[in-house]
């Protein structure tokens, strides 16, 4: 089982519209969250973190449920310049290493 | 500010030779990693580095070893190359919170 899994999509969505990805992972030890933006031929850049709390950032919010150990990305109000893949990642404890997920795809449509 | 550099861009290799990808960092960060990205299989972990002098291997890291002789320098070296390891190649470094990504290499082996 891969330690973290997301809908790879893709999302093709118009402008203004809400969309919102989730993403799943195995180790209930996990002990932090990101969200990641990749452009098309680029490198993986933070988009934010996710906090227990949740949090927000403009028209992102970001949300953890250790529960379900799920994480989600919420885009309000989607710009063409949203368009991009987004990759959910965890931390996972001891070995400082960081798992990716696939990454979801996001077009969105003028 | 430089950040990470991966040298180089873009490389075409032949099968059975061997290839060092080079990476470093200005940043002064302990752990350091190297992904491959496949299209529909996302980023997998090939070999990561916690702190200069230490390595540890990932989610795939058959094909290829790393050193890590000084904090700044991680390079990948891939000893006999085979097609199945054509693949965009991104090394990454973190201060435990965020992970900063090099522009990556873009490796086919013909």
């Amino acid at each position: 089982r891969k330690e973290v899994e997301q809908d790879p999509g893709p999302f093709n969505v118009p402008e203004g519209a809400t969309v919102a990805f989730n993403c799943t992972y195995s180790n209930s030890a996990s002990q932090s969250f990101f969200w990641y933006r990749q452009d098309c031929r680029k490198e993986p850049k933070l988009l934010m973190s996710v906090y227990s709390s949740g949090n927000e950032d403009g028209r992102f919010t970001a949300q953890l449920n250790r529960a379900s150990q799920y994480i989600s990305l919420l885009i309000r109000d989607s710009k063409l310049s949203d368009s991009a893949t987004y990759l959910c990642v965890v931390n996972l404890p001891g070995a400082n290493n960081l798992f990716f997920g696939t990454g979801t795809r996001l077009t969105v449509i003028p | 500010t430089a950040g990470i550099t991966q040298a180089p861009t873009s490389q075409i290799l032949a099968a059975g030779r061997s290839m060092t990808l080079r990476c470093t960092q200005d940043m002064r960060h302990n752990a350091m990693y190297w992904y491959r990205q496949d299209l529909g299989l996302g980023l997998r972990l090939i070999h990561y580095s916690n702190t200069a002098g230490t390595t540890g291997k990932g989610e795939v890291p058959d094909g290829y070893s790393v050193s890590r002789a000084n904090t700044d320098d991680f390079p990948l070296t891939l000893a006999s190359a085979v097609p199945s390891q054509t693949s965009v190649y991104f090394c990454a470094s973190s201060d435990g919170t965020e992970a900063f990504f090099g522009q990556g290499t873009r490796l086919t082996v013909v």
